[in-house]
């Protein structure tokens, strides 16, 4: 079965940085693309960034381009989200989502989520 | 971006009705491979989302017969038959012909 086990979520300032981290476990890591994927209080859900199996290609939302980094580690069976210079706007549930068959195009599991709170 | 667009955004129904929900994409949803790439996700109230369907008509593993979903291009419905107490929550669909991968606005669901 798959489990997706995100941390790192919590209180920021504004302009601060967290690292929120995504445990994968019940399927083989490496072969899937992976994602964040946010969801503000009380609104829809925002694909933010997209990793593809090995790691090498990326791809990120407008509004996060240059602030935030997703990466993995495949040894570790972990997705990671490096998010920097936070404002209001990025208050969330942050999601971490296995892609399926043909990739993040068709996300089929997804974690309970982690809360990020930017606020002075 | 790919702008989908559901309605209604809010879908009172009576337990044992059906229900449908439209979504709309500002562009085709067909892909150069054959496939096309619009997904529908359940999320009651306090969970994660959940995967219902995938390109367009593919029901995922312990989903209900009663969800059904169909279209083509840029016009797609999710049709719920015989609806129960469970299903009550907000349903998304979700493009996956161009990044960024993009989402409707949400239907919720709710038992009059």
């Amino acid at each position: 079965e798959v489990e997706l086990l995100e941390s790192g979520g919590g209180l920021v300032q504004p302009g601060g940085s967290l690292r929120l981290s995504c445990a994968a476990s019940g399927f083989t890591f490496s072969s899937y693309s992976m994602g964040w994927v946010r969801q503000a209080p009380g609104k829809g859900l925002e694909w933010v960034s997209s990793v593809t199996g090995s790691g090498s290609n990326t791809y990120y939302v407008d509004s996060v381009k240059g602030r935030f980094t997703i990466s993995r580690d495949n040894s570790k069976n972990t997705l990671y989200l490096q998010i920097s210079s936070l404002s209001a706007e990025d208050t969330a549930a942050y999601y971490c989502a296995k892609g399926g068959t043909k990739g993040n195009r068709e996300v089929d599991s997804w974690g309970q989520g982690t809360l990020v709170t930017v606020s002075s | 971006d790919v702008v989908m667009t559901q309605s209604p955004l809010s879908l009172p129904v009576t337990l044992g009705q059906s229900a449908s929900i439209s979504c709309r994409s500002s562009q085709s949803l067909a892909h150069s491979d054959g496939n096309t790439y619009l997904n529908w996700y359940q999320q009651r109230p306090g969970q994660s989302p959940r995967r219902l369907l995938y390109r367009v008509s593919n029901r995922d593993s312990g989903v209900p017969d009663r969800f059904s979903g169909s279209g083509s291009g840029s016009d797609f419905t999710l049709k719920i038959s015989r609806v129960e107490a469970e299903d009550v929550g907000v349903y998304y669909c979700m493009q996956g012909i161009q990044w960024p991968y993009t989402f409707g606005q949400g239907t919720k669901l709710e038992i009059k």
